[in-house]
């Protein structure tokens, strides 16, 4: 059964960077792409971005892009979402989901999620 | 950009039907995914490709597709029901993936 594992919790100070990772596990994930999901506290799901394991192609919402950097290291089915300056308003549960096939596909599969909170 | 657009919320008596609308430019045309996210935990796929249900997910959800709309549609429903629902498209024309707002349906 194939599973995606997420980095522990982060407590951050604003201005601090950051990188929190996603594994797949039980699967090969090379032909998959892995997206990015924030979720701020009580409100709902939001595309950040989406890279494709195999070749490291990188999609980016508009309202995300500059804001952040994914990246993937595809010989251990890993992917990652970093920022180089924290800010407050970047606290939040982020999810990595998976997408096996063309990116008309559904997220098959999620990471447990990773909270992240920025606070001084 | 493209936009999905979901009722906040919705309630409904355990046993009855729950119709879930989410709206979009000619969201016929495109393909819709829909996912449960109960508090706490990571959303979950109940239905992809429009109408197909994953494995383990009850026959009692169904999705439809067409014009301006697609639906969730969950037959009798149960107390475990309760979560908030996200609709989602692929906008290929943009490149950018796009989750409606999400309905919390509330079982009476």
């Amino acid at each position: 059964e194939v599973q995606l594992v997420q980095s522990g919790a982060e407590v951050k100070k604003p201005g601090e960077s950051l990188k929190i990772s996603c594994k797949g596990s039980g699967h090969n994930l090379i032909n998959s792409w892995i997206g990015w999901v924030r979720q701020m506290p009580g409100k709902g799901l939001e595309w950040m971005g989406i890279i494709y394991l195999g070749d490291s192609d990188t999609r980016y919402s508009p309202s995300f892009l500059g804001q952040l950097t994914i990246s993937a290291d595809k010989s251990i089915s890993a992917a990652y979402l970093q920022w180089s300056s924290l800010r407050a308003s970047d606290s939040a549960m982020y999810y990595c989901a998976a997408i096996q096939g063309d990116l008309v596909d559904g997220f098959h599969i999620w990471g447990q999620g990773t909270l992240v909170t920025v606070s001084s | 950009s493209y936009v999905l657009t979901q009722s906040p919320a919705v309630s409904v008596a355990p046993g009855k039907t729950a119709r879930i609308p989410c709206g979009g430019d000619n969201i016929g045309d495109k393909t819709v995914h829909w996912y449960q996210q109960k508090p706490g935990q990571a959303p979950v796929a109940v239905i992809y490709y429009d109408t197909d249900r994953p494995s383990g997910i009850p026959e009692r959800f169904s999705g439809s597709n067409s014009g301006d709309t697609a639906t969730l549609t969950i037959s009798r429903v149960e107390a475990g029901d309760e979560a908030d629902y996200y609709c989602q498209v692929w906008d290929s024309d943009r490149g950018h993936l796009v989750f409606g707002g999400g309905t919390k349906m509330t079982v009476l």
